[in-house]
């Protein structure tokens, strides 16, 4: 069963500014990722954040996780058209803990 | 390159043959999964294989049937497969549990 859902499904920004992307999920959490996928290839690690934490940075990425609305935020900030990609959380599952459920993914395009 | 190796990295077969994908990873992890990726779908957890063992089964078509002959090994043999079958298909592992995955560069499959 689908576990995360990002919104916008789809952001079209301009190169330099920030672009931010939300996901909300359904059930209880022990850690939350967020992936990128450039076109037609594999996922690429960006950042994970636990659940007892709220925020957490890596370079031009800032990730929050608020536990209580169930949903997470990826902000990336002074975007660069090599940031366009489908961005993607994923959840584990407290039942299973190898069971790692992604969303439906934000397409970014960053415009030159 | 992520340190996980798909073969091959297209293929295009008829619903009465017999292929099979390959996934190879020197990581050193002890969890292994396939993933389906279709068109304007998230990502379809198939398959969990934690030190050999199979631990999901994600109600996946027995036309579809993945082996683990050892940690670093994983393969998904199709047969008699349909063409909404057709996707690409995606091979990670990680560590332990569902921390940091580590994604090939998947397999396209057309099925005609």
């Amino acid at each position: 069963s689908q576990q995360g859902e990002e919104d916008p499904q789809a952001l079209s920004i301009q190169e330099g500014e920030n672009a931010t992307m939300n996901c909300s999920y359904k059930t209880s959490i022990n850690n939350l990722q967020w992936y990128r996928q450039n076109s037609g290839r594999g996922l690429v690690h960006l950042i994970l954040i636990r659940s007892n934490e709220r925020e957490k940075h890596s370079g031009r990425l800032r990730v929050t996780l608020d536990t209580s609305k169930k949903s997470s935020s990826l902000l990336i900030t002074a975007s660069r058209a090599a940031d366009t990609a489908s961005y993607f959380c994923a959840t584990d599952d407290a039942d299973s803990s190898y069971k790692l459920i992604f969303g439906s993914g934000t397409r970014l395009l960053v415009r030159p | 390159e992520t340190g996980v190796t798909q073969t091959p990295r297209h293929l295009v077969m008829g619903m009465t043959n017999k292929k099979s994908l390959k996934c190879e990873q020197h990581l050193g992890h002890n969890a292994m999964y396939w993933y389906k990726q279709s068109a304007k779908k998230p990502l379809e957890l198939m398959f969990v294989y934690n030190f050999k063992e199979q631990t999901e089964n994600n109600s996946v078509p027995s036309r579809f049937s993945p082996e683990c002959p050892n940690s670093s090994h994983l393969f998904l043999h199709l047969h008699t497969l349909q063409p909404e079958d057709s996707a690409l298909y995606l091979c990670a592992s990680s560590q332990e549990g569902a921390t940091e995955a580590f994604f090939g560069q998947g397999t396209r499959l057309t099925v005609v």
